[in-house]
């Protein structure tokens, strides 16, 4: 049973550009959710999806992220315009039910923003 | 609002020596609880959870956590460190109400360096 897939792993981009960060959770899983550590920082939670809704976002930047979770294909994190308070570790990870249980996290995927 | 603090930025242990690393967390009531690892450029890897219950609980690769409801703590030990336990630790918490159970708080983290 594959485990939460993350890609790319790595991203570099200029700032202005676009980064969009993809999530397919653990099969059977159907609840994701993103988090972002900073450097010298926790990871802080950012939004929590299920296919086709946002449930809570309220950990997103107001402006330029904004993420899905299509009915088919992974999860998508989007952050437009980036700048260089954007380069950060980005994880995913999913349950089989919403509530406090077990939440399975990916590798990450590390954008670097020049 | 939920709060995580690990005190220890970054604790050394020589092989075989005994950890514990600490966890105290703020919230108005007993949250669900726990410790998750992390291997340089990886994910985190979950090792034990507290919902109810005993509050000794064991989880994977040796390690136990103890929540003590009188000091809003959840400290995890392992009574002998081996050279591949050197990673980052993160404790963590999820409220029990209001519907955002599902959001976890993480502290900062605590780095382990484990001497041959």
């Amino acid at each position: 049973n594959a485990g939460v897939m993350q890609n790319p792993r790595h991203l570099v981009r200029r700032r202005g550009q676009e980064a969009r960060l993809r999530c397919s959770p653990m099969k059977g899983h159907s609840h994701v959710y993103w988090y972002r550590q900073l450097p010298e920082e926790g990871l802080k939670f950012m939004v929590y999806l299920q296919k086709e809704n946002i449930i809570d976002e309220s950990g997103m930047p107001k402006e330029r992220f904004s993420a899905e979770f299509p009915k088919e294909g992974p999860s998508i994190l989007r952050i437009q315009q980036v700048v260089r308070g954007d380069s950060a570790a980005y994880f995913c990870a999913s349950s089989p039910q919403d509530g406090p249980y077990e939440q399975y996290f990916g590798p990450g995927t590390r954008l670097t923003v020049t | 609002a939920q709060s995580v603090t690990q005190p220890d930025i970054h604790i050394t242990v020589s092989e075989g020596a005994s950890l514990e690393l600490r966890c105290n967390y703020s919230y108005g009531a007993t949250p669900y609880l726990f410790w998750y690892v992390q291997s340089p450029g990886q994910g985190l890897q979950l090792l034990l959870k507290y919902f109810s219950g005993d509050t000794l609980v064991q989880g994977i690769k040796g390690f136990e956590a103890e929540f003590k409801r009188s000091q809003s703590s959840f400290n995890l030990r392992k009574p002998s460190v081996h050279w591949s336990d050197a990673a980052e630790y993160f404790c963590a918490v999820a409220g029990r109400g209001g519907g955002s159970n599902y959001k976890l708080t993480f502290g900062k983290g605590t780095l382990l360096t484990v001497n041959p």
